[in-house]
């Protein structure tokens, strides 16, 4: 079975802190991608960072960098610098790369950045 | 760049009622997607699109038809809509089905009444 967990309903940060949005996935599968989207309150999901389960080093892109610990199944996001903008909700993804109809999200965690 | 592009953004519909869903992509992507998005879930896989001329379902398909127009345009029918479907679907696409990023639409907000 394919599942993930994002474990946080909902976080505050401070403007300019950094913050970890906690991701953990269940697998079967040898070979997948994660994936994090943003969702602001207009309702569009915004693709932020993706992580092949065979990439050796943790991706980044720009602010965001995706903390990945294939031994834990885990896959937390880290936001430096946290912008009032970034207050939205945040969804953890995974696919099997092999088994493409399977694109699982998790439930969601809110963030609200404080100024 | 328009992107991914859907029609209606709201929509009410009476129990029973049918209506279909649009959605078109301007970067000639292979791959699309329709997903319904429900309050705890996360977001769930109804039908796919691998390439032009071929569907598949996803986890949820009960209850939904699909077509793939042509490489541009993928919709999705309600043929009689009910509560449960009641949801916020989302259209996306990819470059091919094992592309790293898939790209959504803005969704569509639809009650069942």
């Amino acid at each position: 079975a394919q599942k993930i967990t994002q474990t946080q309903p909902g976080m505050f940060v401070q403007e300019k802190e950094a913050v970890t949005l906690d991701c953990t996935y269940d697998t079967s599968d040898p070979s997948y991608g994660l994936f994090w989207y943003k969702q602001p309150s207009s309702g569009e999901m915004i693709f932020l960072i993706y992580q092949g389960s065979y990439d050796q080093q943790n991706a980044t892109e720009g602010r965001y960098s995706l903390n990945f610990q294939k031994a834990r199944k885990s896959a937390n996001l880290v936001i430096s610098a946290s912008q009032l903008g970034d207050s939205a909700m945040y969804f953890c993804a995974m696919r099997p790369i092999y088994n493409f109809n399977k694109f699982y999200f998790g439930s969601g965690t809110k963030l609200n950045v404080k100024p | 760049n328009a992107g991914v592009t859907q029609t209606p953004k709201f929509q009410v519909l009476k129990t029973g009622q049918s209506m279909t869903l649009q959605c078109a992509q301007d970067m000639n992507h292979n791959s699309m997607y329709w997903y319904r998005q429900d309050p705890g879930m996360g977001l769930r896989l109804i039908y796919y699109s691998a390439s032009e001329g071929t569907t598949d379902k996803g986890e949820v398909p009960n209850g939904y038809n699909v077509s793939r127009l042509n490489k541009r345009e993928f919709s999705l029918r309600l043929e009689s809509a009910a509560p449960s479907q009641t949801s916020v679907y989302f259209c996306a696409s990819s470059e091919t089905v094992v592309a790293t990023e898939a790209f959504f639409g803005q969704g569509t907000r639809l009650t069942v009444v």
